[in-house]
C-alpha cells in the first residue's frame, strides 16, 4: 500500500515549456487535490476533484489545468510554465466529505523550478 | 481575511520538554475541523491530530494533544516530551464543513527546533 505517490520528484523547466505532474493513490479515495507550497505562505489549493471525471478550481488555479480520467489518478498540467510557478507541488487525497474526521493524505511533493 | 494564523515563525525547545505551537482561526461556520500536520526536512506532510468543532474533549494522539479553546478560536498543538525527531515545520489547517467541499486552509507554519 503505497498511499499517495507523485512523479516526478524534481523537475526544471524553461519558461514557456509544458509539463504534467502525475498523482496516484491506492486508497480508493474519492477526493483528490493539488496544492502548491511557497516559502512563508503555507499550502494553497490549486484544483481539486470530487470524483472520476470531475474537477474544480481552488484558490490559485490560473496557469494550471487538471484531469481525473481514472479514480486513482489526478494530473496537473502546466501548459506554458512561468517563473512564478516555481514551487513545491503536493497532491493529496481523502475518502469523503461527509466524515468530519476524514483527513487528507499527502504525497511526497514535486519540486519544480522554472527558469 | 486570513483564516488560520500561526504567529510563531520559529520555536526552540530542549529535548524531553513540552512545547506549545499556537494556532488561531477565523470562521463563521459553526461546523469545522482543525488539523495539524508535520513537515520534516524530507518534505512530506504528515497528519498528526484532528479536532472537530463539536468535540467535547480535546484531541490527543500519543505525545500530541490539541488545546482547543473554542471561544478564543484557538487550537494550539502541545507536544509533550519533545524528541530530536520532532524538529520540523508544523502547519495548522482548518476545514469548514458547510462550504460544500472539504477544502483545507493552511496557516503559514511554525518551524520547531529541538535541541539536545
Amino acid at each position: 500500500n503505497a498511499g499517495v505517490t507523485q512523479t516526478p520528484k524534481f523537475r526544471v523547466l524553461k519558461t514557456g515549456q509544458s509539463m504534467t505532474l502525475l498523482c496516484a493513490q491506492d486508497m480508493n479515495h474519492e477526493y483528490m487535490y493539488w496544492y502548491r507550497q511557497d516559502p512563508g505562505m503555507g499550502l494553497r489549493l490549486i484544483h481539486y476533484s470530487v470524483g472520476e471525471g470531475t474537477t474544480a478550481k481552488g484558490e490559485v488555479p490560473d496557469g494550471y489545468n487538471v484531469s481525473r480520467l481514472k479514480k486513482q489518478n489526478f494530473l496537473l498540467g502546466l501548459e506554458s510554465a512561468a517563473p512564478s510557478q516555481t514551487s513545491v507541488y503536493f497532491c493529496a487525497s481523502s475518502s469523503s466529505w461527509t466524515g468530519s474526521t476524514d483527513t487528507q493524505y499527502f504525497g511526497p511533493g514535486t519540486r519544480l523550478t522554472v527558469l | 481575511a486570513q483564516k488560520i494564523t500561526q504567529t510563531q515563525p520559529g520555536m526552540f525547545v530542549q529535548e524531553k520538554e513540552a512545547v506549545t505551537l499556537d494556532c488561531t482561526y477565523d470562521t463563521s461556520d459553526p461546523s469545522y475541523g482543525l488539523f495539524w500536520y508535520k513537515q520534516p526536512s524530507s518534505g512530506e506532510m504528515i497528519f498528526l491530530i484532528y479536532q472537530g468543532s463539536y468535540d467535547q474533549q480535546n484531541a490527543t494522539e500519543g505525545r500530541y494533544s490539541l488545546n482547543f479553546q473554542k471561544a478564543r478560536k484557538s487550537a494550539n498543538l502541545v507536544i509533550s516530551a519533545s524528541q530530536l525527531g520532532d524538529s520540523a515545520m508544523y502547519f495548522c489547517a482548518m476545514r469548514e464543513m458547510n462550504t460544500g467541499f472539504q477544502k483545507l486552509v493552511f496557516g503559514t507554519g511554525t518551524r520547531l527546533l529541538v535541541s539536545p
